[in-house]
C-alpha cells in the first residue's frame, strides 16, 4: 500500500528566508510523487512533480524538490520565502494507473514580515 | 497547462434540496475524474471515481444514493448532493488527468453551505 506523510503540519518562516517542508511516502514500487498548493477556498495548483528521472525536480515559483529513495523522502524547498508562498502545501502520490491519488495531510505555510 | 473548471464556485442551499456541482475539462479529454470533499484545515478525501459512460466508483463510507455522479461525456462531469443537509456543507474539489500526463488538474472548488 502507498501513503505520504507530511511531517509537520504547520511551518512558520520570515519573508526571505528558506522554506523546508518535509514529505515521506511509503510504495511498493517506483512512485510518481507531487506537491501542489492550495490557497483558502481555492483549488490546488501544482507545483511540481517526479516521475522517475531527475531526482531533483524544479517546479514553478522557485520551488524546488528532491527524491531521496533511501530516505523515502521528498522534501520541498524554497531559497527564498516571500508572503504570497503562505499557503497549504500536500504532498501527493500517484496510485499507479488508477489515476487515484493519495494525499498527506499537509503542511500550513506561514510567511511572516 | 490542462485547465479544469468548476462551477459553481460556491453555493448556499435549503435542507432537503438538491445540489448540482459541474466539472469540466476544458482543453482536454478525461474518461475519468476524481471528487474529493475537504473538511476546514484537512486534508483531501476521494469520494468517487467518475467514469464516462459508466458507473462512478465510490470509496467506501460515501453513500451513492446521497453523491449522485454523472459522467455523461469525456468533458464534464457532475456530482448532485441529494436531499442536502448541514452535516454535508464542505468544500468539494474535482480533478481530471489528461491523457498521457502523470499529474492531475484540479477545479476551483465548490464551497456547499446547507442552511
Amino acid at each position: 500500500a502507498q501513503s505520504v506523510t507530511q511531517l509537520d503540519s504547520h511551518v512558520s518562516v520570515s519573508e526571505g528566508t528558506p522554506v523546508l517542508l518535509r514529505c515521506n511516502y511509503s510504495s511498493s514500487y517506483s512512485p510518481s510523487l507531487f506537491w501542489y498548493v492550495q490557497h483558502p477556498n481555492k483549488g490546488l495548483q501544482l507545483l511540481l512533480k517526479y516521475t522517475s528521472a531527475a531526482t531533483l525536480v524544479k517546479g514553478i515559483n522557485g520551488f524546488e524538490a528532491e527524491f531521496k529513495k533511501s530516505e523515502t523522502s521528498f522534501h520541498l524547498t524554497k531559497p527564498s520565502a516571500h508572503m504570497s508562498d503562505a499557503a497549504e502545501y500536500f504532498c501527493v502520490v500517484s496510485s499507479g494507473n488508477t489515476g487515484k491519488l493519495i494525499f498527506g495531510q499537509g503542511t500550513t505555510l506561514q510567511v511572516k514580515p | 497547462g490542462a485547465v479544469v473548471s468548476q462551477h459553481p464556485s460556491w453555493v448556499i442551499c435549503k435542507s432537503g434540496t438538491s445540489v448540482k456541482i459541474e466539472c469540466r475539462s476544458l482543453d482536454f479529454q478525461a474518461t475519468t475524474m476524481f471528487w474529493y470533499r475537504q473538511f476546514p484545515k484537512q486534508s483531501l478525501m476521494l469520494m468517487a471515481t467518475s467514469n464516462e459512460g459508466s458507473k462512478a466508483t465510490y470509496e467506501q463510507g460515501v453513500e451513492k444514493d446521497k453523491f449522485l455522479i454523472n459522467h455523461a461525456s469525456l468533458t464534464l462531469s457532475t456530482l448532485t448532493v441529494t436531499s442536502a443537509h448541514p452535516e454535508d456543507s464542505s468544500f468539494y474539489i474535482c480533478s481530471a488527468r489528461p491523457g498521457g500526463r502523470t499529474e492531475a488538474f484540479f477545479g476551483q472548488g465548490t464551497r456547499l453551505t446547507v442552511v
